[in-house]
């Protein structure tokens, strides 16, 4: 069974532009989240939806953060326009259920350099 | 609100040393503890976890006790190996408000060498 996806594995744009990030959860799991890690500090949750509807989107740091999950499939993060403080990496994970104890499962991230 | 705090790193130590990853945490109620492992160029993947006090987890060679008289869940191995350098995250969820969205702590490079 193929794990959690992530595209691109890294990014380099500059300030100003537009990227997004692409997520492909494990096939079934019906949740699916977003984290981020400024260089060294702690991961932050970001958002995180139950199929295609948003759940809790209350780490989201700004309007210039769109996230979607069209169809409850993959998931898309764009960042329109790209500061410098939004380096760092991009994390997703997903999971067949949530709860307290529930085991997330991460891809492997990407790196994003805002120049 | 809750929160996690690691030692820092990076901690480098020789094959077969013991290691200890201190990890404290703040939070009312009882969450869940976990540890979680980053692999060069992969993603994180859940290590152990304990749900209640004094639960142990364990997981290839690793162990860690859900202490909540200290708060602390120390991770520990008796004897590390070169495969075993990576980035080990502290983690808590379930605690204020039955939150499952993990806090996580700052993460602790390890590297282990020959």
């Amino acid at each position: 069974e193929a794990g959690v996806t992530q595209f691109p594995s890294h990014s380099v744009i500059e300030k100003g532009q537009t990227v997004t990030l692409r997520c492909d959860p494990i096939s079934g799991h019906d949740n699916l989240y977003w984290y981020r890690r400024v260089m060294g500090k702690e991961i932050k949750f970001l958002l995180h939806f139950v199929k295609e509807s948003k759940q809790d989107e209350s780490g989201m740091p700004n309007n210039r953060f769109l996230a979607e999950r069209t169809g409850g499939t993959y998931s898309t993060l764009k960042v329109q326009p790209a500061e410098l403080e939004d380096s760092g990496v991009y994390f997703c994970a997903s999971s067949q259920e949530r709860g307290r104890s529930v085991t997330q499962y991460f891809g492997p991230g990407t790196r994003l350099t805002v120049l | 609100g809750d929160s996690v705090t690691q030692m820092e790193g990076p901690v480098t130590l020789s094959e077969e040393a013991f290691l200890t990853i201190n990890c404290t945490y703040t939070a009312t109620g009882y969450p869940s503890l976990f540890w979680y492992v980053q692999y060069p160029g992969e993603g994180l993947q859940l290590l152990l976890k304990a749900t209640k006090a004094d639960d142990k987890g364990s997981n290839k060679g690793f162990e860690a006790t859900y202490r909540k008289e200290t708060t602390s869940f120390h991770l520990e191995k008796g004897s590390v190996q070169v495969s075993d350098s990576a980035v080990y995250f502290c983690a808590l969820s379930g605690a204020s408000g039955g939150s499952y969205i993990p806090t996580f702590g700052r993460g602790t490079s390890l590297i282990v060498h020959p």
